[in-house]
């Protein structure tokens, strides 16, 4: 079965620092993609950015971007000049290339950006 | 249009109340999803759609049912609920194959 861990429950940073969110996942797939969802506290899942396993290249979208490690499987999700509107809790999420269209959601990291 | 709509934003209802959740996208996607989430929790499968066919059922119960009238609209009507159904209910939508989900805002639903 596949399992996507957040080691961090809760993290907080300063405004206009950056911060990075870890997450580990655990397949013996070989395609995949990862995903990072944001949900503040209007409870709206918005998705942040998308990995496909078979990219080199790291995903980037504006202040956000991934450090995707195939090997080590590890997704990590670095934010930078943190924004008062980037608090909100922050799910790694899996999902298999074929598959049953599923997503293996992480536990989550709630973050809180501090002026 | 991008986005997924819920109706209603927020639902309290008794143990013996009938109600209903409604989903709507005009995305074109063929998979919908109906998705429950309690506090500081991340969200759990219910149901999945696909092509207007209901292709996973993650062991819900039945006062649970989930209906797809058309590929563009997703219900879930709710029947005898216990209060420990209180939650919130997501409905989110994908193409087909492999391709991310896109989430509505979710219906908070309470249950006396």
């Amino acid at each position: 079965a596949q399992t996507v861990t957040q080691s961090q429950p809760e993290m907080s940073v300063q405004e206009a620092e950056t911060v990075t969110l870890s997450c580990t996942y655990d397949t013996s797939e070989s395609n995949y993609y990862l995903f990072w969802y944001k949900q503040p506290p209007s409870r709206q899942m918005i998705l942040v950015i998308r990995q496909e396993a078979y990219k080199q290249q790291n995903a980037t979208e504006n202040r956000f971007s991934v450090n995707f490690q195939k090997a080590a499987k590890s997704f990590s999700l670095k934010i930078s000049d943190s924004q008062l509107g980037d608090t909100a809790m922050y799910f790694c999420a899996f999902m298999i290339l074929g598959g049953s269209e599923k997503l293996v959601f992480g536990k989550g990291t709630k973050l809180t950006v501090n002026p | 249009d991008t986005e997924v709509t819920q109706t209603p934003k927020h639902l309290v209802m008794g143990m013996t109340n009938k109600k209903s959740l409604k989903c709507e996208q005009h995305m074109g996607h063929r998979a919908m999803y109906w998705y429950k989430q309690k506090a500081k929790k991340p969200p759990e499968l219910m149901f999945v759609y696909s092509y207007e066919k209901l292709s996973i059922n993650e062991s819900v119960p039945s006062r649970f049912s989930p209906e797809c009238p058309n590929s563009s609209l997703l219900n879930l009507h709710l029947h005898a609920l216990q209060p420990e159904d209180s939650a919130l209910y997501l409905c989110a939508s994908s193409l087909v194959q492999y391709n991310e989900q896109f989430f509505g805002p979710g219906t908070r639903l309470t249950v006396l």
